[in-house]
């Protein structure tokens, strides 16, 4: 069946340092989206990427989708506490609803002032 | 707007009992559906719906009936708890313009 993998399912960092999450997805896309949760918290989307090749930031994030449509990667610039949390990707499921999602099982960032 | 809210934040059952988390928006989305998060195995879908009136079964539906009988109110109900179903439940609705799914709070359920 269809699957969103993500790797690593942890990333200890220093403070300041970079951190990268990739997705990959056993099909293509037509979108995907990632989100982040804070430790207790829920799910707060981040962002959408729909073309092949696109790059997005947000600030310290960069996001991007592979020209496939298969793959995609979060990379975090020089780390800071407030970025601990999970980080989903997540892309439409077929066979379902059209609004259904697959997620990835998450990497977990923790940051070490 | 309050977005979606869950009820309640934490429930303990045990094995056997019922019970009805409760989900509602305020942002007239069609869609809503039903999650589960377990340690490890990200977020799986139980059921979900596009609009009043209309549910299915997402990925692991065993042990759950939910119903849509108003836009803004989803309830998903656990007719006999068992231990294998503590997680915790988000509840989410999606934008029809955006495609952005949209998620509540949790509830914390722990079954004995």
């Amino acid at each position: 069946g269809q699957q969103v993998m993500q790797i690593p399912q942890y990333q200890h960092v220093q403070e300041g340092e970079d951190f990268t999450t990739y997705c990959n997805s056993s099909t293509t896309l037509s979108n995907i989206q990632w989100y982040k949760q804070r430790p207790g918290g829920h799910p707060v989307f981040l962002i959408q990427l729909v073309k092949s090749g696109e790059v997005k930031k947000q600030k310290r994030l960069t996001f991007q989708f592979g020209e496939a449509k298969k793959n995609s990667s979060l990379h975090i610039t020089a780390t800071q506490t407030t970025d601990v949390g999970t980080y989903f990707c997540a892309g439409p499921s077929y066979g379902g609803s059209q609004g259904n999602l697959i997620f990835g099982k998450g990497t977990k960032l923790s940051v070490k002032p | 707007n309050a977005g979606v809210t869950q009820t309640p934040k934490f429930q303990v059952l045990k094995t056997g009992q019922s019970m009805t988390l409760q989900c509602a928006q305020d942002m007239n989305h069609e869609y809503m559906s039903w999650y589960r998060q377990d340690p490890g195995m990200g977020l799986r879908l139980i059921h979900y719906s596009v609009g009043a009136g209309i549910t299915d079964q997402g990925e692991v539906p065993n042990g759950y009936n939910v119903s849509r009988s108003t836009t803004e109110d989803f309830p998903l109900r656990l007719l006999s708890a068992a231990p294998s179903q503590t997680s915790v439940y988000f509840c989410a609705s999606r934008s029809d313009s955006t495609d952005t799914q949209y998620f509540g709070p949790g509830t914390r359920l722990t079954v004995l």
